[in-house]
């Protein structure tokens, strides 16, 4: 089984300064990474996933994160924030398997407010 | 990306109804289908999982009677509380995917259920 721990519940960053949002993780064996964001009253789009290859995974919106096995870790970053990045931010993992599509384990979540 | 909608939207019943949600994948086929339950400020709980043309896979404590999930096409899947209560008010998401396990889940926007 695993695990996601999201220690920080908010985070106010004021508008255009960079903000990292933590993200570990544990498990028992190897595993996908994501992040996804929720708007308000609205499901979850996903900023981006790491499955293999290189560890820095670039998203949308500006975003990236960091795989880092040895920490487990999968930090959420974005150089300078803008007044729409304000939402609820969600770490997510899946155990790689072979075959079919494993559950998704999420985190508590990271509410991100941009303060103007 | 990929499409997941969900209908309805919002919906408010009358305790001891059962109400229907439904979940479709407009621009793939979804060989997996995942049913979420969000309470207010808190993560994504998986309530079960589906896959097309089999009995759904429910999590630990959900109850399979209560939480009717029927996966009969590539592109449908529907979840039908029975005989709702108060205590079934909750924010429902569903999410799809292909088979591999290193496809995404795409994410449906959501229904809020209120039930009085």
């Amino acid at each position: 089984a695993q695990s996601v721990t999201q220690l920080d519940s908010q985070v106010p960053v004021f508008e255009e300064a960079p903000v990292e949002l933590r993200c570990n993780y544990s498990s028992s064996v190897s595993v996908y990474l994501f992040w996804y964001v929720q708007y308000p009253n609205q499901g979850l789009q996903l900023l981006l996933k790491y499955l293999s290859g290189s560890t820095l995974v670039k998203g949308i919106n500006g975003f990236e994160a960091e795989f880092n096995k040895s920490q487990t870790s999968f930090h959420l970053r974005k150089p300078s924030v803008h007044i729409s990045d304000t939402a609820e931010y969600f770490c997510a993992v899946s155990e790689t398997t072979n075959f079919g599509n494993e559950k998704l384990t999420f985190g508590t979540g990271t509410r991100l407010t941009i303060i103007p | 990306g990929a499409v997941v909608s969900q209908h309805p939207s919002r919906v408010i019943c009358k305790s001891g109804t059962s109400v229907k949600i439904e979940c479709r994948s407009l621009d793939f086929q979804a060989t997996t289908m995942f049913w979420y339950r969000q309470f207010p400020k808190q993560s994504l709980m998986l309530m079960a999982t589906s896959n097309e043309g089999s009995k759904a896979t429910y999590e630990q404590g959900v109850e399979k009677d209560k939480f009717l999930i029927n996966h009969a096409s590539l592109t449908l899947s529907t979840l039908t509380v029975t005989s709702a209560h108060p205590e079934d008010s909750s924010f429902y998401i569903c999410s799809a995917s292909g088979w591999a396990s290193t496809d995404t889940q795409y994410f449906g926007p959501g229904t809020r259920l209120t039930v009085l």
